[in-house]
């Protein structure tokens, strides 16, 4: 079937705005995962989801940051009060399950003005 | 938390050359997976490697996995300008390294 599939693309917000990033999984994946990506460094992982739980949330920078996946297959990255250092490509991926093969998105481009 | 890091951070060769990066981590991996990264893109994956010592192939590429599970490295022989972009390995929990950067001069 179709791939992971993030949106919006892009996101362009205020400081001190809300902003919410979805996440479409592969069908069948029941691990997803939450990264953000700044120029130049690697993916840093913010949450993993295994169902509908956060099996691990330690990644998640501060409270203004949030995830959900209330029926296991779409994900939502919510943040609140966003900073300008919040800006960044967060990425979304899915697997079969935990330290199986990620299949990632194409990533939401968030920018904080 | 626990980490892996990868050396070198950047790599410039010519056309031909090879390329290898390494990852490393202080604790045993249960695994360990690389991803590439094209510029503009994002991460695709590429191999996972399970067992102590383990070696494999894809075409130009070579993996391996330390004997004692604690360090990992991608060979690629003869670079084509098509091996561009930015090399990951994903060890504990799905933590990423920050990353080979590979440049390739025609």
């Amino acid at each position: 079937g179709a791939g992971v599939s993030q949106t919006p693309s892009n996101k362009v917000t205020e400081k001190g705005k809300y902003v919410e990033l979805r996440c479409d999984p592969i069908s069948g994946h029941t691990a997803l995962y939450w990264y953000r990506q700044s120029l130049g460094q690697g993916p840093e992982f913010l949450i993993y989801f295994q169902g509908t739980g956060a099996a691990d949330d330690s990644g998640l920078p501060n409270d203004r940051f949030f995830a959900v996946r209330p029926e296991g297959s779409v994900s939502t990255l919510k943040i609140q009060r966003t900073e300008r250092g919040d800006s960044a490509v967060y990425l979304c991926a899915s697997s079969a399950g935990q330290n199986s093969p990620l299949h990632f998105g194409n990533g939401t481009r968030l920018t904080v003005t | 938390g626990q980490q892996v890091m990868q050396i070198p951070q950047y790599q410039h060769v010519q056309e031909g050359e090879d390329f290898t990066t390494y990852c490393n981590s202080s604790t045993t991996l249960s695994n360990i997976q690389w991803y590439k990264q094209r510029p503009g893109g994002h991460p695709v994956f590429l191999i996972q490697l399970v067992k102590s010592g383990e070696v494999k192939k894809q075409k130009r590429l070579t993996f391996q996995f330390g004997e004692a599970k604690k360090n990992s490295s991608l060979h690629i022989t003869a670079t084509q300008t098509t091996d561009v972009g930015t090399y990951f390995c994903a060890g504990f929990d799905m933590r990423f390294g920050a990353g080979t950067r590979l440049t390739v001069k025609p």
